[in-house]
């Protein structure tokens, strides 16, 4: 059982570069969402999406974008990196609705820019 | 002033020692507690989740809340070395839309010493 999986689990990239990081659950959830973690700053929500065709923006979502054409699927873009956006991203997935439930985490993409 | 706050220590204790994490919240519209264990370079895996008030007993983990003081704790009894990750509190509002939006405390690194 995958879970859900992030590619790639380590980047580099120069300032101005753009990219895109993958993220897919094998376990039918609606509910899909983007966090960055920062030291010191806890996990904060980028992007999320409660379905196929519709989503929405978190805390910090300047600079990136996201699109859920399935219920599999769900990247993260970043149109032109920049220094401030070196840190851990987790992709994270549930199934959604009016109860709270557990989210799976992926394993985690390491970013770096310079 | 963060929604969340929480110690990030380092805390380190002996085995066998008891151990309490803590959070405190500013937002009353926070209505689900949950504890995330979190080992290097992985992502966070769910450990304890609660909805009301009160105590909720997992073996040798304990987690508290206290909504009138806006405060959640998490005690480990007989503290054991694997137990030795970064503990992040998590809490979210009810659900609009499905969408289960998490807001995390900065997390804090627990060693546990042998």
């Amino acid at each position: 059982n995958a879970g859900v999986t992030q590619t790639p689990k380590f980047q580099v990239l120069k300032t101005g570069q753009s990219m895109t990081l993958q993220c897919a659950q094998d376990m039918n959830h609606e509910y899909m969402s983007w966090y960055r973690q920062d030291p010191g700053m806890g996990l904060r929500l980028i992007h999320y999406s409660v379905g196929a065709g519709i989503t929405d923006q978190g805390e910090v979502p300047n600079g990136y974008n996201v699109s859920r054409s399935t219920t599999e699927d769900f990247p993260l873009r970043l149109l032109s990196a920049a220094p401030s956006q070196t840190s851990v991203y987790f992709c994270a997935s549930s199934y959604s609705g009016t109860e709270n439930t557990e989210a799976f985490f992926g394993q985690g993409t390491r970013l770096t820019v310079v | 002033q963060k929604e969340v706050e929480q110690d990030p220590g380092p805390l380190s204790v002996p085995e066998g020692a008891i151990v309490s994490l803590n959070c405190t919240y500013s937002n009353s519209a926070f209505q689900y507690f949950m504890w995330y264990r979190q080992y290097s370079r992985k992502g966070p895996e769910l450990l304890m989740y609660t909805y009301s008030s009160g105590n909720k007993e997992d073996g040798r983990f304990t987690a508290q809340v206290d909504k009138s003081s806006k405060y959640i704790s998490l005690f480990i009894r007989d503290s054991q070395p694997s137990d030795s990750a970064t503990y992040l509190c998590a809490m979210s509002a009810l659900h609009i839309q499905g969408a289960q939006k998490l807001v995390f405390g900065q997390g804090t690194r627990l060693t546990i010493n042998p």
